[in-house]
């Protein structure tokens, strides 16, 4: 079965530091990895993927993600984080076939502090 | 790209009441069409999906059904609402094969009373 751990609740950073959102996954075959941001009462905007190839990815507003298939893991980070990234950041998972079945963690609330 | 359309974006229901969300999409066509509720600004629960008309896959059983009458439309129901069906539901579509991600609409926040 498919299923997306992101394992902490809320990510604390100094505007300018850099940031990592943690992801884990479990899924049968090559994953199709993604991450996706969300603003209050308003829908999912994507950020990134993995699909094949290079294992770093990058994606808009500056984030990039690293696939790593041994610690089946795709942790998204930034080198320098802005206020303006505050918000709700969810890792998704799944299986290349034609089911479609795409599985969300649970969510991961990022604050950045000026 | 896709365009994702829900309405209404906000709806206060009453316990017992009947449910339609109905979302629609333009930009594409046969997408992958998902249902998903999220509670209380965290995660979201995968609901139903469907992969084409008619065909649905229910993940949750639950007082909800979806439905596919058109290739781009993809309708959640409910016949009588519980307080726990209150929530943020997101519908999305998918393309795999073109685009490979997921895209999203706006939501509709529903409040049982």
């Amino acid at each position: 079965a498919q299923s997306v751990a992101q394992p902490e609740d809320q990510v604390n950073v100094a505007e300018g530091n850099p940031l990592t959102v943690k992801c884990t996954y479990s899924v049968s075959g090559n994953p199709y990895l993604f991450w996706y941001v969300q603003y209050p009462n308003r829908g999912l905007q994507f950020l990134l993927k993995y699909i094949t190839g290079d294992n770093l990815v990058k994606g808009s507003y500056g984030f990039e993600a690293e696939f790593n298939k041994s610690q089946t893991s795709f942790h998204l980070k930034k080198p320098s984080a802005l206020v303006s990234d505050s918000a709700l950041y969810f890792c998704a998972v799944r299986a290349p076939s034609n089911t479609g079945k795409l599985i969300f963690g649970q969510g991961t609330t990022l604050q950045v502090k000026p | 790209s896709q365009t994702i359309h829900q309405w209404p974006a906000t709806l206060v229901q009453p316990v017992g009441s009947p449910l339609s969300l109905e979302c629609t999409v333009e930009g594409t066509s046969n997408p992958n069409l998902y249902w998903y509720r999220q509670a209380a600004g965290r995660g979201l629960q995968l609901l139903f999906y469907s992969v084409g008309i008619g065909q649905i896959s229910s993940e949750v059983p639950q007082n909800l059904s979806a439905s596919r009458p058109q290739d781009r439309q993809f309708i959640l129901s409910s016949k009588k609402l519980l307080l726990s069906d209150s929530g943020f539901y997101l519908c999305a579509s998918a393309r795999f094969g073109v685009d490979t991600e997921a895209f999203f609409g706006q939501g509709t926040r529903l409040t049982v009373v």
